[in-house]
């Protein structure tokens, strides 16, 4: 089974300043989904950004984006110009493309404060 | 344009109570999932649905049960609830396997 790992349990930023969220996943498969979840302290979960394995060009949205090493297993999230907005828990997932299900596997979480 | 909507938002149960979580999707989708949510752990997979009448089990099933009677509708049943069971729970749903979730708001349960 893959599992997911977000070594980081929190991450303080500054307000317009850049953080990097780290999440690696086991696999062997070659063809996958990779996705980012926000959840704020609203709890409601918000899709982020999402990638597919077999595309080599790194996800963006807007002060989102993502750096892909497919090679090393590793899936970062990169908040550019951080806003108060974006204190939230930040979920890594993986989801097989091979499922036909379609289930999700998830990482801890990496809560991410912001400081004005 | 709800989404998916879930019943109750809140709820206080005694051990050895039962209940049920309700999930309403309006989308149209054929896939619906339910995770719970505990610190430090994510969100795991306790059961899932392909469509009408479809169940399956996923990580965590035990001391739950499920239905889906309807294709919008995903129920999640506590028979004999336990502390251990306290939780958040989502409800999710997806129109394909390749696709991501729309998730519902989530239901904080505190067995006591």
């Amino acid at each position: 089974a893959q599992t997911v790992t977000q070594s980081q349990p929190e991450m303080s930023v500054q307000e317009a300043e850049t953080v990097t969220l780290s999440c690696t996943y086991d696999t062997s498969e070659s063809d996958y989904y990779l996705f980012w979840y926000k959840q704020p302290p609203s709890r409601q979960m918000i899709l982020v950004i999402r990638q597919e394995a077999y595309k080599q060009q790194n996800a963006t949205e807007n002060r989102f984006s993502v750096n892909f090493q497919k090679a090393a297993k590793s899936f970062s999230l990169k908040i550019s110009d951080s806003q108060l907005g974006d204190a939230a828990m930040y979920f890594c997932a993986y989801r097989s493309s091979t499922d036909s299900w379609g289930k999700f596997q998830f990482g801890a979480g990496t809560q991410v404060v912001v400081t004005p | 344009n709800a989404g998916v909507t879930q019943t109750p938002k809140f709820r206080v149960l005694k051990t050895g109570q039962s209940m049920t979580l309700l999930c309403a999707q309006d989308m149209n989708h054929e896939y619906m999932y339910w995770y719970r949510q505990d610190p430090g752990m994510g969100l795991r997979l306790i059961h899932y649905s392909v469509g009408e009448g479809t169940t399956a089990k996923g990580e965590v099933p035990d001391g739950y049960n499920v239905s889906r009677l309807k294709k919008q509708n995903f129920l999640l049943g506590l028979e004999s609830a336990a502390p251990s069971q306290t939780s958040v729970y989502f409800c999710a749903s997806s129109t394909g396997a390749n696709y991501g979730y729309t998730f519902g708001s989530g239901t904080r349960l505190t067995v006591v």
